[in-house]
């Protein structure tokens, strides 16, 4: 079956650091792999998505995510923190044979100080 | 464009209690689904639909009942609330791309309290 683990439920960064989210898998097909991001307060935002195209994808506010099958992860960068980064992020995997059901990750609350 | 519309944002029930969360979107999009969101649990589904007429159960569908008459539309009924359905519900939509179906446009939740 597969599962998500994103390890880190806290993370603490400077505004204007780089931001690292760490999100690994496990699925027995090549998996779709998604970041959402949850601001508080409102639902979720697709950040961006992997479907078997490029390894490194590029999403919206300047985050990133590259898809590495050998280590099975697919973490979630951004160059320089902002402020309002400060969210919730969640990453999910869909089985490419079933991908109409997401398993989700239990998110990652990022923090980011003045 | 208003996008995936929640209604109401807040609600509180007493046990026995039933209700309908209600959920619209303007994109035309095939795909709707209802999540409920809980401390240390993560997402998980409830139901989902992929067009007018046809739904389907996801992973905790005990509860709750989903019908889908038109596309825009795709309500969640509570038949009698527990307080272990105490939760933050959102409702969800995509269309359809060629590669499945997955979450693109969230409602800003429904916080829903049993008492």
């Amino acid at each position: 079956a597969q599962s998500v683990t994103q390890l880190g439920s806290h993370v603490s960064v400077s505004e204007g650091a780089l931001v690292l989210l760490r999100c690994n898998y496990s699925s027995s097909v090549p998996p779709y792999l998604f970041w959402y991001v949850q601001y508080p307060n409102q639902g979720l935002q697709l950040l961006l998505k992997y479907t078997s195209a490029a390894t490194l994808v590029k999403g919206i506010n300047g985050f990133e995510a590259e898809f590495k099958k050998s280590e099975t992860s697919f973490h979630l960068t951004k160059p320089s923190a902002h402020m309002s980064d400060a969210a919730e992020y969640f990453c999910a995997v869909a089985d490419a044979g079933n991908n109409r059901k997401l398993i989700w990750g239990l998110g990652t609350s990022l923090a980011v100080n003045p | 464009n208003a996008g995936v519309t929640q209604t109401p944002k807040f609600q509180v029930l007493k046990t026995g209690q039933s209700m309908t969360l209600q959920c619209a979107q303007d994109m035309n999009h095939e795909y709707m689904s209802w999540y409920r969101q809980d401390p240390g649990m993560g997402l998980r589904l409830i139901h989902y639909s992929v067009g007018a007429g046809i739904t389907d159960q996801g992973e905790v569908p005990n509860g709750y009942n989903v019908s889908r008459s038109t596309t825009e539309d795709f309500p969640l009924r509570l038949l009698s609330a527990a307080p272990s359905q105490t939760s933050v519900y959102f409702c969800a939509s995509s269309p359809y791309h060629g590669q499945g179906y997955q979450p693109q446009h969230f409602g800003d939740g429904t916080r829903l309290s049993i008492l």
